[in-house]
């Protein structure tokens, strides 16, 4: 079985442009979960996208957004990029099973640099 | 107060040892709980989860959940080399949270042979 798959895998941007990374869940997964890991701040929650619909949102900017298609696939976008939005970002799929039991597996990730 | 705690180290073991991570969390709804282990410069993998108190093995690791200390803790016997890693800890806060995941900072494991 196919894990979970993200691209690109590596993305350099400068500062105010606009990002979208994106994210296959492991078939028959329908839920998509989006993290952010720095060295800093370490991994933090972004958003959750199940059966289309943001289920879950972190303390994010409104400058991160996310989607999620029909065949449960997703998008992350980053609008006017900052220098402190350089990190790698990574998406969790999982099955959902409710009752906050769900096992959520990580895809290789995507390194952002914005310089 | 953080929600999620656990020691940064290193903690260093000599291989062959038993390894004990550790991890508090603070809010008592808390339903899951989960161990990831990442290596440098790769995505976190998922090695244990557990939703009930007491222990729970799977190979050379146990998980151990204790909710009214709010602690849990994962147990490596027979350490190796290539358990040398960053060791996560996840709560999941709520029934209904789906797929939130709330991490702790890691501990870094060092397994010297």
């Amino acid at each position: 079985k196919a894990g979970v798959t993200q691209t690109p895998r590596y993305l350099i941007k400068t500062r105010g442009q606009q990002v979208t990374l994106s994210c296959s869940p492991i078939s028959g997964h329908r839920s998509v979960s989006w993290y952010q890991q720095t060295p800093g701040q370490g991994l933090q929650f972004l958003f959750e996208y199940f059966s289309e619909t943001q289920r879950n949102k972190g303390n994010f900017p409104g400058r991160f957004s996310g989607r999620q298609f029909s065949n449960s696939r997703s998008e992350m976008n980053v609008s006017t990029l900052e220098l402190g939005d350089s990190a790698l970002y990574l998406c969790a799929s999982s099955w959902t099973l409710g009752r906050g039991r769900d096992e959520q597996f990580f895809g290789p990730g995507t390194r952002l640099t914005v310089l | 107060q953080k929600e999620v705690e656990q020691n940064s180290g290193p903690l260093s073991v000599p291989e062959g040892a038993i390894a004990s991570l550790n991890c508090t969390y603070s809010d008592r709804g808390s339903q899951s709980f989960f161990w990831y282990r990442q290596y440098s410069g790769k995505s976190p993998e998922l090695i244990m989860f557990i939703y009930s108190n007491g222990d729970k093995e799977d190979g050379r690791f146990t998980a151990q959940l204790n909710k009214a200390s709010q602690y849990v803790s994962l147990l490596i016997r027979d350490s190796q080399p290539s358990d040398s890693a960053t060791y996560l800890c996840a709560v999941n806060l709520d029934y209904n949270q789906g797929g939130k995941l709330i991490f702790g900072q890691g501990t870094e494991l060092s397994v010297k042979p």
